[in-house]
């Protein structure tokens, strides 16, 4: 069974700090992909990255990283030198597909708030 | 910029009344997804559709349906509106199946009194 943990239910850093979001996830499928969804105040999920289960090399984007291991079942994301814009709900997300099916499981995501 | 609407922002409705939630996206894309957003439960799939009159069940289909008759445009339907179905109700749009991006619309914030 697909299962994604955020364990951080909720994070305040000041302005300027960095700040990991921690994902661990659970699946039985070799071939999976890992996503980062970006929910600001007003609402709507922005999406971040992909990332496929045989793909585990570590990207930035910016002020944003992620660092996929499969070893420890983590996609953790880092924001650094944090901004007030940065403030939101971020989710993690693990989806499979194969076999007639498709599946998807978003975690309970983080809650961050960046403090001027 | 992919562009996914949703008919309303906000919508109150009585207990056994029927419920349809809109969802546009304009850019031509071949799967569209209904999921609800709970505290402390994330976002959960309802339905997805991957082409026109198609659907899939997702996790938690029970007390609702949809409707895609046109590549645009998916429906949630609530045949009859329950207080356990009050909720934020998010639409989505992708050029693949879920494992791929999607889209987001601004969401369906439903109460059922």
């Amino acid at each position: 069974a697909q299962k994604v943990t955020q364990a951080q239910t909720e994070i305040s850093v000041v302005e300027k700090e960095d700040v990991t979001l921690d994902c661990v996830y659970e699946t039985r499928d070799t071939t999976y992909y890992l996503f980062w969804y970006k929910q600001p105040p007003s609402g709507e999920l922005v999406f971040l990255i992909r990332r496929n289960s045989f793909d585990e090399q570590n990207e930035i984007s910016g002020r944003y990283s992620w660092n996929f291991q499969k070893s420890t079942s983590s996609f953790n994301f880092t924001i650094t030198a944090s901004q007030v814009v940065d403030s939101a709900v971020y989710f993690c997300a693990l989806s499979e597909a194969g076999g007639g099916y498709q599946k998807v499981t978003f975690g309970t995501g983080t809650k961050l708030q960046v403090i001027p | 910029d992919v562009k996914v609407t949703q008919s309303s922002r906000y919508l109150v409705k009585r207990t056994g009344e029927k419920v349809f939630l809109e969802c546009v996206q304009d850019m031509d894309h071949e799967n569209m997804f209904w999921y609800r957003q709970d505290p402390g439960l994330g976002l959960r799939l309802i339905y997805f559709s991957y082409d026109v009159k198609m659907k899939e069940k997702g996790d938690i289909p029970e007390g609702y349906s949809v409707s895609r008759e046109k590549k645009e445009r998916f429906s949630l339907i609530l045949e009859s509106a329950s207080t356990n179905q009050t909720s934020m109700y998010l639409c989505a749009s992708g050029a693949g199946g879920v494992t791929y991006e999607q889209y987001f619309g601004p969401g369906t914030r439903l109460t059922v009194t």
